[in-house]
This record gives C-alpha cells, sequence and structure tokens, in this order.
C-alpha cells in the first residue's frame, strides 16, 4: 500500500513537501518515483530514486526545484517542490517501480494521489 | 524525446465486442540487445490512479483477465480487448521506458457503445 499526504493549495514561488507511506512489501528493494497527473491530461514522471538514494532522474521541467529523496528505516518516500509554478498544478502519485535497473520505470503499485494546487 | 500518440481519442464499442487502440511512438522502443520492446499499457478508471495491464508490449500482468492482449514491435502497437466487459471502460494509455524522458500516449477513453 502506498498513501501519500502533503498535498494542498500554495501560491506561486511557494513551496511544499510531499510524503509517502508504503506499506505491506519491502520498500528498500524497489525503485519508486512520483508521477504527477495534470487535469484532463496524461501521467508525467516528474521524479525517479534508486533503491539506496544513490541514483535519481528529474524530468527537466522541475529539475533544481524539485527534490526526491527516501527514508528505507521508516518506509518513505518525499518530494520536496519549491518555487512552485501554476503548471506544477496536479495530482501527484508515489509509483513503486521494479527491483531491477530495467524495470525502474514501470509502476505496478501507485498511491491514491494527493492533488496539489498552484494558485493565487 | 519520444512521442506517443494514441488512436483513436475516443471509442465507443457494444458489450461483447472487440476493442482495440493504436499506439505509435515517434521512434522504436525496440532495444536491439534483449529484443524487448520497452512499451506498456495502462488502465484508469474515474477518480483512480492507472493500473498496469500490460509490460513488454505483450506481456499481461498477473491478475490481468485474458481478454486484454498487447501486441506490436518497433513503433507499432495494439492493446486489443477481445470481449468488451462493462467494468473495461476507462482511459487507457501506453508508455514508453526505452528513453528519459519518460512519456506516455494522450490517452484513449473507451466507452460503451
Amino acid at each position: 500500500q502506498l498513501v501519500e499526504s502533503g498535498g494542498g493549495l500554495v501560491q506561486p514561488g511557494g513551496s511544499l513537501r510531499l510524503s509517502c507511506a508504503a506499506s505491506g512489501f519491502t520498500f528498500s528493494t524497489y525503485w519508486m518515483s512520483w508521477v504527477r497527473q495534470a487535469p484532463g491530461k496524461g501521467p508525467e514522471c516528474v521524479a525517479n530514486i534508486k533503491q539506496d538514494g544513490s541514483v535519481e532522474y528529474y524530468v527537466d521541467s522541475v529539475k533544481g526545484r524539485f527534490t526526491i529523496s527516501r527514508d528505507n528505516a521508516k518506509n518513505s518516500l518525499f518530494l520536496q517542490m519549491n518555487s512552485l509554478r501554476a503548471e506544477d498544478t496536479a495530482v501527484y502519485y508515489c509509483a513503486r517501480g521494479g527491483d531491477q535497473w530495467l524495470l525502474r520505470y514501470v509502476w505496478n503499485y501507485w498511491g491514491q494521489g494527493t492533488l496539489v494546487t498552484v494558485s493565487s | 524525446d519520444i512521442v506517443m500518440t494514441q488512436s483513436p481519442d475516443s471509442l465507443a464499442v457494444s458489450l461483447g465486442e472487440r476493442a482495440t487502440i493504436n499506439c505509435k511512438s515517434s521512434q522504436s522502443v525496440l532495444y536491439t540487445y534483449d529484443s524487448q520492446n520497452y512499451l506498456v499499457w495502462y488502465q484508469q478508471k474515474p477518480g483512480q490512479p492507472p493500473k498496469l495491464l500490460i509490460s513488454w508490449a505483450s506481456t499481461r500482468e498477473s491478475g490481468v483477465p485474458d481478454r486484454f492482449s498487447g501486441s506490436g514491435s518497433g513503433t507499432d502497437f495494439t492493446l486489443t480487448i477481445a470481449s468488451l466487459q462493462p467494468e473495461d471502460v476507462a482511459v487507457y494509455y501506453c508508455q514508453q521506458f526505452y528513453s528519459t524522458p519518460i512519456t506516455f500516449g494522450q490517452g484513449t477513453r473507451l466507452e460503451i457503445k
């Protein structure tokens, strides 16, 4: 199970920290991602992190503004979002990738999502 | 970036009939090293996250009904639902994981006629 929290309404330029609590599987053995979906649009992978946190990926539109991290001892995934823009408005999903490099971007478990709205 | 284009954008099919959704990538997602197509299909119902249906273009995930099948290679792929059921009403997305940025198709909305 993946449960996200931390979404809400924030003004442009503001910050939010999303959290994802994982249970029911060995969290430390899987790649994890944040995937967002703007209203009426398809999903978009914004960030991805390796099992031990040593490798991170960001889509170009969030590089330098978002930071993904994980705490394997607490089975938790995080997304620190700074300098938020209107175009960051979306439902943000925590998603589990594979346990192998090849499957790091194939998500077979998803949380229910948390809505982030960036508006003045 | 690899652009994924699905057709049609929406589709209405009678219960028990076949539904076919197409996905075309702007460049091949077939990795010659392992002869695998780096493409998956998801189903998304209203208010729910996407659900992984098919990986490697044609491998059905555990628990997915066998009326769902995937085919294709290189740049052209198809998701087929052999006999449409009421619970199949959803938006379907293809996604490539051949290269970053990871990209999805725009989605195909499937409805009952």
